[in-house]
């Protein structure tokens, strides 16, 4: 069974520009979550996905955002990039089902962006 | 946000075991404790989770106290692998909207001394 793929690996952008992230889940994982990992702040919850919805959302402002496909892949976008986006991007798939959670989470590798 | 609390740094000699501590002192009824470890440059890896009951796989061993306040991650033999930051964390069994509150925070930087 592939795990769950980011694109792309590596990103360089410049202060003011967007950029849109991809996630592809394990096939059959319905939640795709979110998160920002940079040195100073460790590990961030962004947001979670479950069915095309957005089940739950941490504390970034608007200018983070995302959504969900029908086959579950997932993508972020940032606008406005600031320097410190700078950061790894890392999204996670998991196979809970509606109103239970009890499943592993389980990472790709991440995208790392680095804005200038 | 139910936090979780653990030591910034561990060293252990490689082929002996390995104990993680984790503190959880608001954990709430439905929450999983949930553990994961990270390699340099990859994805955190889940490593075991588990409610009330000690849990075994093959990677680990999750030993939860009786209060449900603390937890311990037992290495059994550390390999040089092994060397990571490993994060406690807990995930809420319940999975409506505002449910999600998921705190990884800093980890343990378990370094594995040959």
């Amino acid at each position: 069974k592939a795990g769950v793929t980011q694109t792309p690996r590596y990103l360089i952008k410049t202060r003011g520009q967007q950029v849109t992230l991809s996630c592809s889940p394990i096939s059959g994982h319905r939640s795709v979550s979110w998160y920002q990992q940079t040195p100073g702040q460790g590990l961030q919850f962004l947001f979670e996905y479950f069915s095309e919805t957005q089940r739950n959302k941490g504390n970034f402002p608007g200018r983070f955002s995302g959504r969900q496909f029908s086959n579950s892949r997932s993508e972020m976008n940032v606008s406005t990039l600031e320097l410190g986006d700078s950061a790894l991007y890392l999204c996670a798939s998991s196979r809970d089902r509606e109103g239970k959670r009890n499943s592993p989470l389980h990472f790709g590798n991440g995208t790392r962006l680095t804005v200038t | 946000d139910a936090k979780t609390t653990q030591p910034n740094s561990m060293e252990s000699n490689e082929e002996e075991p390995v104990h993680l501590p984790c503190n959880h002192s608001t954990i709430s009824g439905t929450d999983y404790i949930h553990w994961y470890r990270q390699l340099p440059s990859q994805g955190p890896e889940y490593v075991i989770h588990g409610l009330t009951s000690n849990v075994n796989n093959r990677m680990a061993s999750l030993a939860i106290a009786e209060d449900r306040k603390s937890s311990t991650l037992i290495l059994h033999r550390a390999t040089l692998r092994d060397a990571a930051v490993y994060y406690c964390i807990l995930l809420s069994s319940y999975s409506g909207a505002g449910s999600y509150q998921l705190t990884f925070g800093k980890g343990t930087k378990l370094s594995v001394i040959p």
